[in-house]
């Protein structure tokens, strides 16, 4: 069945960066686009960014530019997603999720989610 | 920005309609989709496309738009049904991705 699963739980420091994996199976990675989506503590979803696999074109939320950076390995069927400059506001669940490259399409599966925690 | 505009709960009887909304500028004329969310759990598809329900998903659950509205029906509710639940469509004029701010579905 088509499954993504993510890196775990990750406790990183405001100023650093953190990356988090997104491991497609089930169906040919390189024929959907990734999205990104986040849930902060008691927030509701914020979609952050997509990613072509295929072509590696990219596309980022106008609050996330310059900050979040979407990259993949398609021999390894995952992709990534690189939050710098982290502070605590970043504190949140990050998701990934398949999305076929097309108009207004929807995010179908999700990942399980990856708790980043910004603490000093 | 494209603001899509959810009420922060809606509580509802086992066995009841729990109706969700989700306000737009002429939402009627996108993409609309739901997605239900529950502590500790991937955010799941629920509907897409205004109305079309994905393999698994019960029929109890259909929606529909107009105008500046779409709506999450849920019939016969049951407390399995108990979650957040989410709007989404995609802003064309920014090329992104946007979301509801959430209605907090409870099963009375």
């Amino acid at each position: 069945q088509v499954q993504l699963v993510q890196s775990g739980a990750e406790v990183t420091k405001p100023g650093a960066s953190v990356k988090v994996s997104c491991k497609a199976s089930g169906y040919t990675f390189t024929s959907y686009d990734i999205h990104w989506v986040r849930q902060a503590a008691g927030q509701g979803l914020e979609w952050m960014g997509w990613m072509n696999p295929s072509s590696g074109n990219t596309g980022y939320a106008e609050k996330f530019q310059g900050r979040v950076t979407l990259t993949r390995n398609n021999s390894i069927r995952t992709a990534y997603m690189e939050l710098s400059s982290l502070r605590s506001e970043d504190t949140a669940i990050y998701y990934c999720a398949r999305v076929r490259p097309a108009m207004n399409a929807f995010l179908d599966p999700w990942g399980q989610g990856t708790l980043v925690t910004v603490a000093s | 920005s494209y603001v899509l505009t959810q009420p922060p709960s809606v509580s509802v009887a086992p066995g009841k309609t729990a109706i969700i909304t989700c306000g737009g500028n002429s939402i009627a004329d996108k993409s609309v989709h739901w997605y239900q969310l529950k502590p500790g759990q991937a955010p799941v598809l629920v509907m897409f496309y205004h109305s079309d329900r994905p393999t698994g998903i019960p029929d109890r659950f259909s929606g529909s738009d107009s105008g500046n509205t779409a709506t999450l029906t849920i019939s016969r509710v049951e407390a399995g049904d108990e979650a957040d639940y989410y709007c989404q469509v995609w802003d064309t004029k920014r090329d992104q991705g946007v979301f509801g701010g959430g209605t907090k579905l409870t099963v009375l």
